[in-house]
C-alpha cells in the first residue's frame, strides 16, 4: 500500500540553523514521483520539488536542498542558515506510476517554526 | 500567468445552503483536482477529472459533485452543506502524468465556513 510518512508534526528552530524535514514513503512500482510543497502561513500551496524514482541525485536550491535516498525509501529536506519567513507548513507526496490517474498521496505536513 | 484561479476565497454558508465553488485553470491542463484540508491536516482528494467530460470520486466524495465541461473549467458543487464541510477548498491542475508536466499546480484556496 502506497504512504507517506512526515514523523515531525511540528519542528521549532531559531533562525539561522539548518533543519532537515523527514519524509518517508511506501510504494511497489518502481515509477514514481516525489514532491515537496510549501504552505505559509497565508494558506497558499506552493511547489517546491519533484523528483522521479530514477534520479537519486541530489539537489540544491539556494539555501534549500533535497536528499532522495531509494534504499531507505526517504527524501528528505533540508533548509541551510533558516529564515523567519521558511516558516510553514511542508507537505511530502507521492505519486505512483501504477495509479492510472497518479492521484497524489499526502504526507500529514510538517509544521516549521522559525524563530528571530 | 493566471496559473489556477478559484473563487471565491472565503464564504459563510448556513446548514442546508448549496453553492458552487469555481476553478480554472488557463495553461490547457488535461488533469484537474479538488481537495479539501481540515484544519491541521494534509489533503484529501474530493473530485478529480481527467479531461474534459470526464470525471471521478476520490477519497471524500460525498456531499459534493463536479463537472468538467471544458478543458478550463472544474466546479465543485456543495449540495445542502453541512458543518462537516467547513474546510479549505483548493483546486489543482497538472498537464501530464508524466515527465516534467506532472507537477500540480493549486489555486489559492476557497475558505468555507458551514454555521
Amino acid at each position: 500500500a502506497q504512504k507517506v510518512t512526515q514523523a515531525q508534526t511540528e519542528i521549532s528552530v531559531v533562525e539561522k540553523e539548518d533543519v532537515t524535514l523527514d519524509c518517508v514513503y511506501e510504494t511497489r512500482d518502481t515509477t514514481y514521483y516525489l514532491f515537496w510543497y510549501k504552505q505559509p502561513p497565508s494558506g497558499e500551496l506552493v511547489f517546491l520539488i519533484r523528483r522521479n524514482s530514477f534520479d537519486e541525485q541530489n539537489e540544491i536550491s539556494g539555501r534549500y536542498s533535497w536528499n532522495f535516498q531509494k534504499s531507505t525509501s526517504s527524501f528528505n529536506f533540508t533548509i541551510t542558515a533558516s529564515q523567519v519567513v521558511d516558516s510553514a507548513v511542508y507537505f511530502c507526496a507521492l505519486s505512483e506510476a501504477g495509479d492510472s490517474n497518479y492521484q497524489l498521496i499526502w504526507g500529514a505536513g510538517t509544521k516549521l517554526i522559525i524563530k528571530p | 500567468n493566471a496559473g489556477v484561479t478559484q473563487t471565491p476565497k472565503f464564504r459563510i454558508l448556513k446548514i442546508g445552503q448549496s453553492m458552487t465553488l469555481q476553478c480554472t485553470q488557463d495553461m490547457n491542463h488535461n488533469y484537474m483536482y479538488w481537495y479539501r484540508q481540515d484544519p491541521g491536516m494534509g489533503l484529501k482528494l474530493i473530485y478529480y477529472s481527467v479531461g474534459a467530460g470526464i470525471t471521478d470520486k476520490g477519497e471524500v466524495p460525498n456531499g459534493y459533485n463536479v463537472s468538467r465541461s471544458t478543458t478550463e473549467d472544474f466546479p465543485l458543487r456543495l449540495e445542502l452543506a453541512a458543518p462537516s464541510q467547513t474546510s479549505v477548498y483548493f483546486c489543482a491542475s497538472r498537464r501530464d502524468l508524466v515527465g516534467s508536466g506532472n507537477t500540480i499546480y493549486f489555486g489559492e484556496g476557497s475558505w468555507l465556513t458551514v454555521v
